[in-house]
């Protein structure tokens, strides 16, 4: 079963436009959610993160939008650009670090 | 601060054989995760260790095990490997302190690309 839930599978989008990448969960005992960012070869790299008594958190183009009675959180990366191309990943974890990973989506931006 | 660091970075076994992974984690973590990662099933949880105890589990065969030493180091053993074992797999460290505290920030290795033929 999964835990998380993520969509689109992939998303293309113009340079300089809005990438919209969501997630979904059920478990109410989720603490945190992160979001990753990953390039071929590479392992997996912390991008931003939120925890569920905040709605939203911004870090540059980087933004999270949370919906705790709605299950549901997604990132913004806005102004994308094509050094943005890369798979990412939304996570939560319950108290503990125990993690579960969404299915991860596929971005091209095209220059 | 050095990041995490795995080795080796790439593996080729075949069938039947075991296998050991070995991670680093930042100086000061203490928490030790493992993932797999395949095409098909994403990021699958294996382990997490802590204070060199298993801590939590992901739902994966006895063939995987691990340990962590007491300088937080840990060790990802795989044994009997099967055709389907191919697949990235990646440790992550964490500043956690005990169980039952707020999740923090997860930092990943770069991997351990494990080819069984």
């Amino acid at each position: 079963q999964q835990q998380v839930k993520q969509s689109p599978q992939s998303l293309i989008v113009q340079k300089g436009g809005i990438s919209i990448i969501n997630c979904a969960y059920e478990n109410t005992a989720f603490d945190y959610f992160p979001w990753y960012q990953q390039f071929p070869g590479k392992g997996p790299a912390l991008l931003i993160a939120i925890r569920p008594d905040v709605s939203e958190k911004k870090e540059g183009r980087f933004t999270i939008s949370f919906n705790k009675s709605a299950k549901q959180f997604s990132l913004h990366i806005m102004d994308s650009q094509p050094g943005d191309s890369a798979t990412y990943f939304c996570a939560a974890s319950i108290p503990g670090n125990q993690f579960y990973f969404g299915t991860g989506t596929s971005l091209t931006v095209i220059p | 601060k050095a990041g995490v660091t795995q080795t080796p970075r790439y593996l080729i076994k075949t069938r039947g054989q075991q296998v050991t992974l070995s991670c680093s984690p930042i100086s000061g973590h203490r928490s030790v995760s493992w993932y797999q990662q395949t095409p098909g099933q994403g990021l699958q949880f294996l382990f997490e260790y802590f204070s060199e105890t298993q801590r939590n589990k992901g739902n994966f065969p006895g063939r995987f095990s691990g340990r962590q030493f007491s300088n937080s180091r840990s060790e990802m053993n795989v044994s009997t490997l099967e055709l389907g074992d191919s697949a990235l797999y990646l440790c992550a460290s964490s500043l956690s302190k005990v169980q039952g505290e707020v999740s923090n920030e997860q930092f990943f290795g770069p991997g351990t690309r494990l080819t069984v033929l």
